[in-house]
């Protein structure tokens, strides 16, 4: 079956450091891929998405590409700041979907410090 | 801008009680979603709906159920809550069609039962 798995986190860095969180999914066909980010006390919100292999994603400094190699699609960014910190969320919808049903992956914290 | 609310931010409710969460969005999105979320599995799918009135099972439907008598209204109802219900809900709407992989998040229901 379809299914998204995320790095472990949390992940703590300093404020400008490189950031990485690692996605990897399992799908039949050819998904979109997706992250979404938590801010707290808040729902979840869009980030960036892509929708087709070689596909980058880009937002607010972050980015993602689509590998379908290595079914990967790691979120990046080169320098984080204290208002990164928050709960990111892989996810995939599957090509074959016809509902808008989307898988999550089990979230990394991130946790910047000044 | 798209707005999802959800009737309470926190909830505390005894065991065996019915309990109702209401979401309401204002954009005329025809998918609307249950999820909940738990540290360390992410967001798991409930229920979601695709029009008025219908609703098909997520990933874990037992000890739930949901209504949907209008466009803009999501419903999901603990039939007899139980300690194991104790999470976070989030509802979320998007629209059908080649967009319909956007969803758009409420702030969340924090729901304790004791």
């Amino acid at each position: 079956g379809n299914s998204v798995t995320q790095m472990e986190g949390p992940v703590t860095l300093s404020e400008e450091a490189f950031l990485t969180i690692n996605c990897t999914y399992t799908a039949t066909g050819y998904p979109s891929l997706f992250w979404y980010v938590q801010y707290p006390g808040e729902g979840l919100q869009l980030l960036l998405k892509a929708t087709k292999a070689d596909d980058k994603g880009s937002n607010k400094g972050f980015e993602a590409t689509y590998r379908k190699e290595t079914t990967s699609f790691h979120l990046e960014k080169g320098s984080v700041q204290v208002s990164d910190s928050a709960v990111y969320f892989c996810a995939l919808r599957a090509g074959s979907s016809n509902t808008g049903k989307l898988i999550f992956g089990q979230g990394t914290t991130l946790q910047v410090k000044p | 801008d798209v707005k999802v609310t959800q009737s309470s931010r926190y909830l505390v409710k005894r065991t065996g009680e019915k309990v109702f969460l209401e979401c309401v969005q204002d954009m005329d999105h025809e998918n609307m979603f249950w999820y909940r979320q738990d540290p360390g599995l992410g967001l798991r799918l409930i229920y979601f709906s695709y029009d008025v009135k219908m609703k098909e099972k997520g990933d874990i439907p037992e000890g739930y159920s949901v209504s949907r008598e209008k466009k803009e209204r999501f419903s999901l109802i603990l039939e007899s809550a139980s300690t194991n219900q104790t999470s976070m809900y989030l509802c979320a709407s998007s629209l059908s069609g080649p967009d319909q992989e956007t969803q758009y998040f409420g702030p969340g229901t924090r729901l304790l039962v004791l």
